[in-house]
């Protein structure tokens, strides 16, 4: 079945520090990719997605392109902020737009001034 | 995007209780889904609810530990009965609609089992 790998966190950077947190997955087709991110004690939200191969998603600085031939969806920013320090779940789902997301385990990011 | 209101956002409840968290949806939404996390843990989805039949359970999850409720197209609920320590998760209910590109989830709630 689909499945979603993520790094292990936490990531633990300093301010203006460059992010990546990676993310490969497994899919029997071609779903579409989502971040979301879970800031301490609320829901999530969803920070970027992308529907097809070679998409780029983008938000608040973040980005994240669909790779098919290495299967991944890589979070980056080139300059991390306190604020920043959250949850970050990578998923996908969507063959149809109706169907459930998959989610990987989360990667706590920790940000320092 | 569609506005969830998921409530009671928090709650402690007793073992062998149960407590209905309910799913307001400002929008009519196709589908909605019930997930559950456990602490420190990624999201599993227990159910999937679709107006007027039967919500579809993953393994692993049972109608008699978890009804869903979906008596309309902008409003579920979903009991957690019994409860037990093992219980204490947050749970989030999550809606898409055609309307609606993308999944939006409500706030949570936070439940512990005591």
């Amino acid at each position: 079945g689909d499945s979603v790998t993520q790094m292990e966190g936490p990531v633990t950077l300093s301010e203006e520090a460059f992010l990546t947190i990676n993310c490969t997955y497994t899919a029997t087709g071609y779903p579409s990719l989502f971040w979301y991110v879970q800031y301490p004690g609320e829901g999530l939200q969803l920070l970027l997605k992308a529907t097809k191969a070679d998409d780029k998603g983008s938000n608040k600085g973040f980005e994240a392109t669909y790779r098919k031939e290495t299967t991944s969806f890589h979070l980056e920013k080139g300059s991390v902020q306190v604020s920043d320090s959250a949850v970050y779940f990578c998923a996908l789902g969507g063959y149809t737009g109706f169907q459930k997301l998959v989610f990987g385990t989360g990667t706590r990011l920790l940000v320092s001034p | 995007s569609a506005v969830i209101s998921q409530k009671p956002s928090r709650d402690i409840c007793q073992r062998g209780t149960s407590l209905t968290i309910q799913c307001q949806v400002d929008s009519q939404v196709t589908m909605m889904f019930w997930y559950r996390q456990q602490p420190g843990q990624s999201l599993t989805l227990i159910a999937t609810a679709n107006q007027g039949s039967e919500a579809t359970y993953e393994s692993g999850f049972v109608i008699d530990k978890f009804p869903i409720s979906r008596p309309n197209l902008t409003f579920s609920t979903l009991t957690v009965s019994n409860m037990s320590p093992e219980d204490s998760s947050i749970y989030l209910c999550s809606v898409v609609s055609e309307a609606i590109y993308g999944y939006t989830f409500g706030s949570g709630t936070r439940l512990t089992v005591v």
